[in-house]
This record gives structure tokens, C-alpha cells and sequence, in this order.
């Protein structure tokens, strides 16, 4: 196992519903970022959290929120959820920040969201 | 922002063969360039990552070449196996503190015994 763990595996909301995923970063890791994964197409950036402050935000609208706790863990919450929004939902965390620069991402298994 | 192009989106090899797969970028001020491997219903998994101070890098049967003048980087599999069957994924990362990657859009590889 990876260490980084996400939770729900899969779940099922309704157009307009809000959802929260959640993800623990593996030991010594202290940022966090969130990709979606739509079928069939590469992981797209959501946004990044460092010492529980959003550190770099892709294209996506506001509707689209995070969190890091001080343990480092991390939500990812989405309200007024579309048909677009299904997708799987990557966690990935990293080590510090610095240098030339460690992207040594480390994803978990991800969250698998059905809008219906 | 970072574009990221991926060719080809498909490939079939028969084992023991080579695999080419090619991606281009659009941002010169990238200097991170990985590759995942991603199964069937699991998570993206790091097989080899170059920067941009390398031109090659090698990994046993895998290899990532880079030419950054062009902006293209490829990765190479050779003597491939049914296992090595799955979508590879490209990526390229910019510099600086929010260290996002945009990845390529995917390939599958199959490898037929």
C-alpha cells in the first residue's frame, strides 16, 4: 500500500447535492493535491493544499473547495454537483516543497462519483 | 496555460516488441516531465520521471527521452510483456511553489501474447 488512503471507494449523488471526499496523506508527506479523472481521459488539476492553505488552484469553478487539517489529511467538497461533475477523484500527496523541486506524487486509489 | 498532447491514443504491440509513446508541450518553463502507468480500475502508479537538465533516462526495460528544444519528450518500452498492457499517462509540471502536473490525455497499450 501506497499510505495515501481515500474514502468513500464509490459513491451516488443527485444533480444538486453537495459531496465531501476525504484523504489521508501518506506519513511524512504535508501537501496535498486533488485531481478529477473523467472515463477515458488524463487526471485534471483541482487544487493544491500546503500547511492547510490552498497553494495553487487549476481551472475550476469556486463550487469546487478544500480543506487540510493540521495531520495533513485533506476534503475536497463540491456543491450544486453536475452530471459533469462524475468522475474519479485522485488524491496525491508529496513532500515538502522546495529545491528543484520533489513532484514525488503518491496518488491513492481515488474516488469513483456517480451524479445521476 | 500548460497543454499537453499525447500520441498515440491507442497501441498494439505483440510481445517482446517495442513501445514508443510521444508527448509534446506547450510551456518551455516546465522542467518536470513523469510518466504513470494506470490499471484497470486502480490508481496512477510512477514508472519513470525526467528533468529538464537530462536529456535520457533509463529504468531497465523503460526509458524517457527529452528534447526540450522541440518540446517533446517519448517514453520507450522494449522486449514488452502482457503485464506492461494498461494506460500510460504523460506529464509535465512547472516550477514554482503550487508544483501542479498537466497530464496527456492517455495511451493504451496492449501487449498481445
Amino acid at each position: 500500500e501506497t499510505g495515501v488512503t481515500q474514502s468513500p471507494t464509490h459513491l451516488i449523488k443527485t444533480r444538486g447535492q453537495q459531496v465531501t471526499l476525504r484523504c489521508s496523506s501518506q506519513s511524512g508527506h504535508n501537501t496535498v493535491s486533488w485531481y478529477q479523472q473523467a472515463l477515458g481521459q488524463g487526471p485534471q488539476f483541482i487544487f493544491q493544499y500546503y500547511r492547510e492553505e490552498e497553494n495553487g488552484r487549476g481551472n475550476f469553478p469556486p463550487r469546487f473547495s478544500g480543506l487540510q487539517f493540521p495531520n495533513y489529511s485533506s476534503e475536497l467538497n463540491v456543491n450544486a454537483l453536475e452530471l459533469d461533475d462524475s468522475a474519479l477523484y485522485l488524491c496525491a500527496s508529496s513532500s515538502p516543497l522546495g529545491g528543484y523541486g520533489d513532484y514525488g506524487y503518491t496518488f491513492g486509489s481515488g474516488t469513483r462519483l456517480t451524479v445521476v | 496555460g500548460e497543454n499537453v498532447e499525447q500520441h498515440p491514443s491507442t497501441l498494439s504491440v505483440q510481445e517482446g516488441d517495442s513501445a514508443v509513446i510521444k508527448c509534446t508541450y506547450s510551456d518551455s518553463a516546465s522542467n518536470y516531465f513523469p510518466w504513470y502507468k494506470q490499471e484497470l480500475g486502480k490508481r496512477p502508479q510512477l514508472i519513470i520521471d525526467i528533468r529538464s537538465n537530462v536529456g535520457e533516462k533509463k529504468d531497465q526495460r523503460i526509458a524517457v527521452t527529452l528534447n526540450k528544444t522541440a518540446k517533446h519528450f517519448s517514453l520507450h518500452i522494449t522486449e514488452t510483456q502482457p503485464e506492461d498492457s494498461a494506460v500510460y499517462f504523460c506529464a509535465a509540471g512547472l516550477s514554482g511553489s503550487a508544483r501542479q502536473l498537466t497530464f496527456g490525455s492517455g495511451t493504451q497499450l496492449t501487449v498481445l501474447p
